[in-house]
């Protein structure tokens, strides 16, 4: 089947540092596909935030960085701020769907 | 810097076809490190993956829409386009255009979207 999976929410206080997971299977992030992550704010286009599982884009702070290992993927965000608050969506290449495919998505409350 | 716009109708009947154009300001829609692509997210939901097309015309589709998606390009006129046939109330959605750099398959520059809502 192809699915990334990402937690629904997750939620911090101003100053910690939260993670979202992007579990993928063996036809996607398994079978060393990258993994892309975007933020959307609410109302707004998704932004690219994160791509080829650890390389930010220019104008992205360091304090988002991405890691993956395996069939999953995380997204760290260190020293949370208000504006952080946002929907978060994983990507990758499925070679079982031969196209691309975003996770669930996963809502960040900033506390 | 770039920009990506969208426009076309904010209604579709059901089972018509949606149409939607792409136009591309502030590069060249026929670079070759570049795809441009297609995503829809319908309200409330998780973006989806339509599909992309090379300036050459080479295109990959979702599966799952593939028997009713078109996307072209005019490189004449900078643009892409979407076509969306048998349209439903479940295509009811924000279409967003976006260009995909060739070496991984992400988009690195969205549209603002735009919503097409399918009612009779």
């Amino acid at each position: 089947q192809s699915v990334l999976t990402q937690p629904p929410s997750v939620s911090g206080a101003p100053g910690q540092r939260v993670t979202i997971s992007c579990t993928g299977t063996s036809s996607n992030i398994g079978a060393g596909y990258d993994v892309h992550w975007y933020q959307q704010l609410p109302g707004t286009a998704p932004k690219l935030l994160i791509y080829s599982n650890t390389n930010r884009p220019s104008g992205v702070p360091a304090r988002f960085s991405g890691s993956k290992s395996g069939t999953s993927a995380s997204l760290a965000i260190a020293g949370l701020q208000a504006e952080d608050e946002a929907d978060y969506y994983c990507q990758s290449y499925d070679s079982s769907l031969g196209g691309s495919l975003f996770g669930g998505g996963t809502k960040l409350t900033v506390l | 810097q770039l920009q990506l716009q969208e426009s076309g109708p904010g209604l579709a009947k059901p089972s018509e076809t949606l149409s939607l154009t792409c136009t591309v300001s502030g590069g060249s829609i026929s670079s070759h490190n570049f795809y441009w692509g297609w995503v829809r997210q319908p309200p409330g939901k998780r973006l989806e993956w339509i599909g992309i097309i090379y300036y050459s015309g080479n295109t990959y589709y979702n599966p799952s829409l593939k028997s009713r998606v078109t996307i072209s390009v005019d490189t004449s006129k900078n643009q892409f386009s979407l076509t969306l046939s048998s349209v439903t109330a479940a295509d009811t959605a924000v279409f967003y255009c976006a260009r995909a750099v060739v070496r991984g398959y992400y988009f690195d520059s969205w549209g603002q979207g735009t919503l097409v809502s399918v009612s009779s």
